[in-house]
């Protein structure tokens, strides 16, 4: 089975400009997570869904972030307008929830560069 | 005070040795507790998980549980030079799903 796929890998904009991740979560994993990762704060939850509905986004850094998960399989983290200090690498992850042990599986990550 | 606090490191130890990471967390409803490693590029992965007071072994592995004290640590015993890495300490927040991370130990193991 395949893994958490995140798309893009790699992406750099310039300041101002919309930015949108996508994630698509293991198949059959009920919750799905975004994490951001930088070297001064770490790994940093952003939001979580269970079964599509957002649990939780008071990690979300302000109203530019806005996350969506429009049915199980797919999710998007978008940020509009882009900010140099939003340059991070953003995972998604998702897992089992009581199903499971609590593992997260997570993505490659997005690498976010923003000028 | 941060949820869940490491030492940021470097830990540096020589092959063979013991090496030994801390954490403590705050939130003292928390249920479940996660080791993650996560080399350098690469997205984290799960190493071991606990959930009762007491030790936990696994292979070279050992997690250490303290719920009285809010603390959890890990023991990696015969260190390689492939466990070079940052290990990261997670903790569900007050006994649900939301896993909130510390900042992660960086652990070398020298040849």
């Amino acid at each position: 089975d395949a893994g958490v796929i995140q798309s893009p890998r790699h992406e750099v904009t310039e300041m101002g400009q919309e930015v949108t991740l996508r994630c698509k979560p293991i198949s059959g994993h009920d919750y799905l997570f975004w994490y951001r990762q930088t070297m001064m704060r770490g790994l940093e939850l952003l939001i979580y869904f269970n079964n599509n509905v957002p649990i939780d986004d008071s990690g979300m850094p302000e109203d530019r972030f806005s996350a969506k998960m429009p049915n199980a399989s797919f999710s998007t983290l978008k940020i509009q307008p882009s900010e140099p200090r939003d340059s991070a690498v953003y995972f998604c992850a998702s897992s089992l929830g009581s199903r499971g042990d609590g593992e997260l599986f997570f993505g490659e990550g997005s690498r976010l560069t923003v000028l | 005070q941060k949820e869940v606090e490491q030492n940021s490191g470097p830990l540096s130890v020589p092959e063979g040795a013991i090496a030994s990471l801390n954490c403590t967390y705050s939130d003292r409803g928390s249920q479940s507790f996660f080791w993650y490693r996560q080399y350098s590029g690469k997205s984290p992965e799960l190493i071991m998980f606990i959930y009762s007071n007491g030790d936990k072994e696994d292979g070279r592995f050992t997690a250490q549980l303290n719920k009285a004290s809010q603390y959890v640590s890990l023991l990696i015993r015969d260190s390689q030079p492939s466990d070079s890495a940052t290990y990261l300490c997670a903790v569900d927040h007050t006994g649900g799903f939301k896993t909130i991370f510390g900042a992660g130990t960086r652990l070398f193991v020298k040849a």
